[in-house]
């Protein structure tokens, strides 16, 4: 079992479309990250969380450490924001420990 | 400037080739990490440097070889190579090397195609 685990795998929604995606962990953490890639690319840190919410725009991250889970949130989805979202956790030092990504398609 | 720069973009080289990557930082980060990504999975951490030092190598080929030659560079040496190391190669930096606090930065990567 994954240290990191999230879902769904892929990701299919329409334009304006409210999307969720899961992670749950199973080490004790310091931190938990977002990250976007697309297709080809680098990735884009989103948020890096620790307790509660933080919302930055369309989206939203929120996390609960009693119960080792993350979500995040985008709302009214737009095709750009066709990606692989990645949730990745810090756990001790500067190392993170990355999830098999969210693929997500957004169609118009 | 709080961007993560990779140079090249693209890079095909023959195994018999030496190469290398290039990563600069101007955000004063005193973490900087080497990734390598294979597509569809997640990046897998090959180095990390703190304060210029190497502090974890995630026993990694000596094919690859990296340099830090101050605070704001990262090199990755290739010699060598097999064609299972095509990836992309990501760099990164964080400003606490003991916690990664204040978040990470990463570049565009590298796309490495060995033939």
């Amino acid at each position: 079992k994954n240290e990191v685990e999230q879902s769904p795998q892929n990701l299919t929604a329409q334009e304006g479309e409210f999307i969720t995606i899961n992670c749950s962990y199973s080490v004790g953490i310091s931190a938990l990250h977002w990250l976007q890639q697309h297709p080809g690319g680098g990735i884009v840190s989103l948020f890096m969380l620790s307790s509660g919410k933080k919302k930055h725009g369309r989206l939203i991250a929120t996390i609960n450490i009693q119960e080792k889970h993350s979500s995040l949130h985008i709302t009214a989805s737009h095709p750009r924001d066709s990606a692989v979202y990645i949730c990745a956790v810090r756990a001790s030092g500067s190392r993170l420990t990355f999830g098999e990504g969210t693929q997500l398609t957004v169609n118009p | 400037d709080t961007e993560v720069t990779q140079t090249p973009k693209h890079l095909v080289m023959g195994m018999t080739n030496k190469k290398s990557l290039k990563c600069e930082q101007h955000m004063g980060h005193r973490a900087m990490y080497w990734y390598k990504q294979k597509a569809k999975k997640p990046p897998e951490l090959m180095f990390v440097y703190s304060y210029e030092k190497l502090s974890i190598n995630e026993s990694v080929p000596s094919r690859f070889s990296p340099e830090c030659p101050n605070s704001s560079l990262l090199n990755l040496h290739l010699h060598a190579l097999q064609p299972e190391d095509s990836a992309l190669y990501l760099c990164a930096s964080s400003q606490d090397p003991g916690t990664g606090a204040l978040g990470y930065t990463f570049g565009s990567g590298t796309r490495l195609t060995v033939v």
